[in-house]
């Protein structure tokens, strides 16, 4: 059982370049989220997946965007990428059922520069 | 606007001593406080959650304690152990609007032997 998947693991970006970040769950998950992660700032969510076919803006949305792509898939994109989004992301899916725990579940990262 | 605040940014406990981190939030709305764990190269992983209608949760040597009135709630570890040593998130979550999770800032704890 892989649970959450993210690739890549690392990435080198020019300024300007754009690149998609992949994630993937196996655990039939409705919810799943990208958040960054910066020293100093905690986790900050970026944006969020409900269920599958909507998504909406979290707490620092710009210069992102998102594609639920089905139930399993959520893909972020760097359109154009800046230094400022130097950071390790991470994408998570959240557990779902009666009184569910509400438990993330987290993927291993994206540590991403942008020289 | 940091919804969720977050002390201290470091912290460092003699093996055995007691652990405490606190957190404040503003948005009476939320209605679960889970505190995640983190160790280096990792992703964050659930350690003990609260609703606020109980002042206090314990699992194991990990405890929360909740303040409604007041907003607060705190994470205490007993008898900490080296093996604690990582960063330590609060966080805030409200049943609506697709469950979004909001975390702190993140203490980084280290546990001297």
């Amino acid at each position: 059982n892989a649970g959450v998947t993210q690739t890549p693991k690392f990435q080198v970006l020019k300024t300007g370049q754009s690149m998609t970040l992949q994630c993937a769950q196996d655990m039939n998950h409705n919810s799943m989220y990208w958040y960054r992660q910066d020293p100093g700032m905690g986790l900050r969510l970026i944006y969020y997946s409900a269920s599958e076919g909507t998504t909406d803006k979290g707490e620092v949305p710009n210069g992102y965007n998102v594609s639920r792509l089905n139930k399993r898939e959520f893909s972020l994109r760097l359109e154009s990428a800046a230094p400022s989004q130097t950071s390790v992301y991470f994408c998570a899916s959240r557990s779902t059922g009666a009184a569910a725990n509400e438990k993330l579940f987290f993927g291993s990262g994206t540590q991403l520069s942008v020289l | 606007q940091q919804q969720v605040k977050q002390s201290p940014q470091s912290l460092i406990v003699q093996k055995g001593g007691i652990s405490i981190i606190n957190c404040a939030y503003e948005n009476t709305a939320f209605d679960y406080f889970p505190w995640y764990q983190q160790f280096p190269g990792k992703g964050p992983a659930l350690l003990i959650a609260i609703r606020p209608d109980v002042s206090e949760k314990k699992e194991g040597r990990f405890t929360i304690s909740f303040n409604k009135s007041a907003k607060q709630f705190s994470l205490h570890i007993m008898d900490s152990q080296p093996g604690d040593s990582a960063t330590y998130f609060c966080a805030a979550s409200m049943n609506t609007g697709g469950f979004k999770t909001i975390f702190g800032a993140g203490t980084r704890l280290f546990v001297k032997a």
